[in-house]
């Protein structure tokens, strides 16, 4: 089946640094990328869209300044989290989808730990 | 935009038990896929059902797009089916974004 690698699995660091998790596709073209944030004991929460040389789509309340995304080919999507604070503490977990009605491939996510 | 809950919210289950987990939608949709998040946080995509019935192993799902709701079926469970369970649509006014229900957690005892 469709693999999708996400990286790093776990990060801590101080406020105010930058992270970037990224997020490929093995062995299929991800045409579109997803990035969803889960606080715990709640559900994935999409963050924004990207697609593959577009600029991403952010959901409403998501600040793009804050969280960029770069979708520079078609199996490698990164979400860098900018001058993190600890509110910015989650799990990240991206998803990769094909052309036509695909199923998405997820990720295993990100534990994100800002100090 | 649309709404997806999942019920029941929790669910406690002896080993061996069967038990059936429902999602409704408000509105159409066309895509559907059940997914089992383990407790490291790994989505495992159980199936991807849009309409109509599929097996797999111990777990089936059954959509009834007309209807909107889905339900997966777990029989003879086992403590290794803990976790959350979460079923996710496309709808015809998302684009292809997928939007996530409320989750159902299960703990299987022994």
């Amino acid at each position: 089946g469709a693999v999708v690698s996400q990286h790093p699995s776990w990060v801590i660091c101080k406020s105010g640094t930058s992270v970037k998790i990224e997020c490929r596709s093995l062995d299929f073209q991800a045409t579109t990328m997803f990035w969803y944030r889960q606080f715990p004991k709640q559900s994935l929460m999409l963050m924004a869209t990207s697609n593959e040389g577009s600029k991403a789509t952010y959901e409403q309340g998501v600040e793009k300044d804050k969280f960029l995304i770069n979708h520079a080919s078609l199996t490698l999507s990164t979400l860098t989290v900018t001058s993190a604070h600890p509110e910015d503490s989650s799990f990240y977990i991206c998803s990769a989808t094909g052309t036509g009605n695909q199923p998405q491939h997820f990720g295993d996510g990100t534990r994100l730990s800002i100090l | 935009g649309i709404q997806v809950e999942q019920s029941p919210p929790d669910l406690i289950l002896q080993e061996g038990a069967n038990s059936t987990l429902r999602c409704n939608f408000s509105d159409s949709v066309n895509n559907l896929q059940w997914f089992h998040q383990n407790p490291w946080g790994q989505l495992i995509n159980l199936f991807y059902i849009p309409s109509g019935t599929k097996q797999n192993g111990r777990l089936s799902a059954t959509t009834v797009a007309t209807e909107r709701y889905s339900l997966l079926y777990i029989s003879s469970s086992q403590t290794t089916d803990s976790g959350v369970y979460f079923c996710a649509v496309r709808w015809a006014g998302g684009g292809n974004k997928l939007t996530f229900g409320t989750g159902t957690q299960l703990k299987v005892e022994l």
